[in-house]
């Protein structure tokens, strides 16, 4: 079992609809979860990131966390065809480096 | 703030030859540092954990005598492929933690290519 999973898509949406990107961790010590996006060829970039269960909003982000299910996702509302990207999500298992999923790619169709 | 520099962004080098790549926090100071590989439509993996004034640990499978990591001060880190071949074709990324939050910041990425 991965330590971290995700669907690896691609997830296509119409340009204005929510997206809602999944991902499962494994090690239930885990603290700290965070969502990156990457463009293609580049580097990623921190979007949120979020630590207590519940849901943590950021404009037109909110990424949700439910340590009993071991369960993270994070919705994208009034999707733009600017959000077509890969999305990783990440995990702080306390050994210091974030351990990575294997990304979402997301197509926003104008 | 938490700008991580990488540098350089992209390079070429013939096989057999050494590449260094350099990862500089900018306005903060890293006593660690990541460095990620990532091939084509893959995700990051971990190479090695960069520690300022020691030696640096490499991940399983990650040969030490093969990327040579320095963290000489508390805001640069240094990777080098030594004797490059084609498979390390790929792209090396740096990360460090900002200790004013939660977020890991990455440098832009090198894209090295062996030819």
């Amino acid at each position: 079992q991965k330590e971290v999973e995700q669907n690896s898509g691609p997830l296509s949406v119409p340009e204005g609809a929510i997206a809602s990107l999944n991902c499962t961790y494994s090690d239930r010590g885990s603290q700290s979860f965070f969502w990156y996006r990457q463009y293609s060829g580049k580097s990623p970039e921190l979007i949120m990131f979020i630590y207590s269960n519940g849901d943590k909003e950021d404009g037109r982000f909110t990424a949700q966390l439910n340590k009993a299910s071991q369960y993270v996702s994070l919705l994208i509302r009034d999707s733009q065809p600017s959000d077509s990207a890969t999305y990783l999500c990440a995990v702080d298992t306390g050994r210091r480096a974030l351990t990575f999923g294997s990304g979402t790619r997301l197509q926003v169709q104008p | 703030g938490a700008v991580v520099s990488q540098h350089p962004s992209w390079v070429i080098c013939k096989s057999g030859t050494s590449v260094k790549i350099e990862c500089r926090s900018l306005d903060f100071q890293a006593t660690t540092m990541f460095w990620y590989r990532q091939f084509p439509k893959q995700s990051l993996m971990l190479m090695a954990t960069s520690n300022e004034g020691s030696k640096a640990t490499y991940e399983q499978g990650v040969e030490k005598d093969k990327f040579l990591i320095n963290h000489a001060s508390l805001t640069l880190s240094t990777l080098t492929v030594t004797s490059a071949h084609p498979e390390d074709s790929s792209f090396y990324i740096c990360s460090a933690r900002h200790q004013g939050d939660y977020g890991y910041t990455f440098g832009s990425g090198t894209r090295l290519t062996v030819v």
